[in-house]
């Protein structure tokens, strides 16, 4: 079967320090790769997305980055965090066809104080 | 383009008693249509997808939810709640580019009151 882990799970971070948030997918091969986030109250907002290794797609337009260095694992970084960056985050894989659903990872509470 | 519509931000309802979780959408395309929940600090469970046929879908657990082309609209019932259904409530809908991006809805988080 399939599992899907991010860590940390949670995360205190000054503003202006660098961020490093991890996922990975176990149990299947050449998956789509995703990062979301939520925000307190509102719905989710797709970051970045993967269709293979080294291939990132941005949604919109922020001072985040993602990789994919290995098939199976994605990242989610930043040089320099805001206090707008905080929020939950969610990782999720899909296989390719647009009538697979997503799958989830557990999320990553981020705060940046 | 894709989007989804979800009127009601919060819905409490009583034990036992029926409810029903809007979500409409908007697609120049056909779509394939999905309902998410999630509890508190945890990520998201897919409980039902439409893709296609029958309109009517059902999850393992009471949930429900109507494909309506003409109405555009996938809405989630249930009808007789439990305490342990209170969450956080998503629609979503799929888009057509290759990574088959979901597009959500703002959610619906549902109360269960004792």
């Amino acid at each position: 079967s399939q599992t899907i882990h991010q860590w940390p799970a949670t995360l205190v971070q000054p503003v202006g320090s660098p961020l490093s948030l991890e996922c990975t997918v176990e149990g299947t091969s050449n998956p789509n790769l995703y990062w979301y986030r939520q925000a307190a109250g509102r719905g989710l907002q797709l970051l970045f997305y993967s269709v293979g290794i080294g291939q990132i797609s941005s949604e919109v337009p922020q001072n985040l980055s993602a990789s994919r260095p290995q098939d199976r694992q994605f990242i989610l970084s930043s040089k320099k965090l805001l206090l707008s960056d905080s929020g939950f985050y969610l990782c999720a894989w899909s296989r390719g066809g647009g009538y697979n659903e997503q799958f989830f990872g557990p999320g990553t509470r981020l705060t940046v104080l | 383009a894709q989007s989804v519509t979800q009127l009601d931000s919060q819905v409490p309802v009583f034990e036992e008693a029926p409810v029903e979780l809007r979500c409409n959408y908007s697609s120049s395309v056909s779509v394939y249509l999905f309902w998410y929940v999630q509890y508190p600090n945890q990520g998201l469970q897919l409980l039902l997808k439409y893709l296609s046929g029958s309109t009517l879908v059902e999850s393992i657990n009471g949930f429900e939810a109507e494909f309506n082309k003409s109405q555009t609209s996938f809405h989630l019932r249930k009808p007789s709640v439990h305490i342990s259904d209170t969450a956080e409530y998503f629609c979503a809908v799929s888009g057509l580019r290759g990574a088959n991006n979901l597009f959500f809805g703002t959610g619906t988080r549902l109360t269960v009151i004792p």
